[in-house]
């Protein structure tokens, strides 16, 4: 069973300043999506970035970028240049590729980051 | 991207009573997956729910406490049954992209039992 770790429940940063979210997981597959999601207390899921396992380059969207190192089955996110709207809960998400669609689509979630963003 | 409607965003609900909870995408979507969120902590699937077949429960969810009914290709409704306060949650509606590389979510429903 794939298991997801995110070993800082809270973090904080300075506003304009940067900081990296921690997620390990653990699989046997070779094929996978992994996922960074956003809640704040609107509740809504938001996906921030998705990183493909069998893409070497790390992901990037705007002021958000991955550290994807497949071999530590690691995948941390930076946040750039941080905005008081980023605060909210970081949610970490696996999800292996399914050919002939067979088997589950669960998405496999961490416990989550909850990021402060000081003023 | 997939736009979801989840109602109602919230209630308060008295023990031993039922509350459905409806889920409507705009586009056709094959399936559709219900996620439990308890206080504090992460998401876990229910069932995932295709449409013309039964729901697909996951380990620790059963038909009868979470009966998923999914009429047509656009919604689904999920039933949290005979509530006690241990499914105090928030209850998310969630569809994969047409690409099937991402999922997206509804709003949420904040159900509190008392």
């Amino acid at each position: 069973a794939q298991t997801v770790t995110q070993s800082q429940p809270e973090m904080s940063v300075q506003e304009a300043e940067t900081v990296t979210l921690s997620c390990t997981y653990d699989t046997s597959e070779s094929d996978y999506y992994l996922f960074w999601y956003k809640q704040p207390p609107s509740r809504q899921m938001i996906l921030v970035i998705r990183q493909e396992a069998y893409k070497q380059q790390n992901a990037t969207e705007n002021r958000f970028s991955v550290n994807f190192q497949k071999a530590a089955k690691s995948f941390s996110l930076k946040i750039s240049d941080s905005q008081l709207g980023d605060a909210a809960m970081y949610f970490c998400a696996y999800r292996r590729v399914l050919y002939s669609g067979a088997g589950s689509y669960q998405l496999t979630f961490g416990k989550g980051t909850k990021l402060s963003v000081i003023p | 991207s997939a736009v979801i409607s989840q109602k109602p965003s919230r209630d308060i609900c008295q023990r031993g009573t039922s509350l459905t909870i409806q889920c409507q995408v705009d586009s056709q979507v094959t399936m559709m997956f219900w996620y439990r969120q308890q206080p504090g902590q992460s998401l876990t699937l229910i069932a995932t729910a295709n449409q013309g077949s039964e729901a697909t429960y996951e380990s620790g969810f059963v038909i009868d406490k979470f009966p998923i009914s999914r009429p047509n290709l656009t919604f689904s409704t999920l039933t949290v049954s005979n509530m006690s306060p241990e499914d105090s949650s928030i209850y998310l509606c969630s569809v994969e992209g047409l690409l099937g590389t991402e999922a997206f979510f509804g709003q949420g429903t904040r159900l509190t039992v008392v």
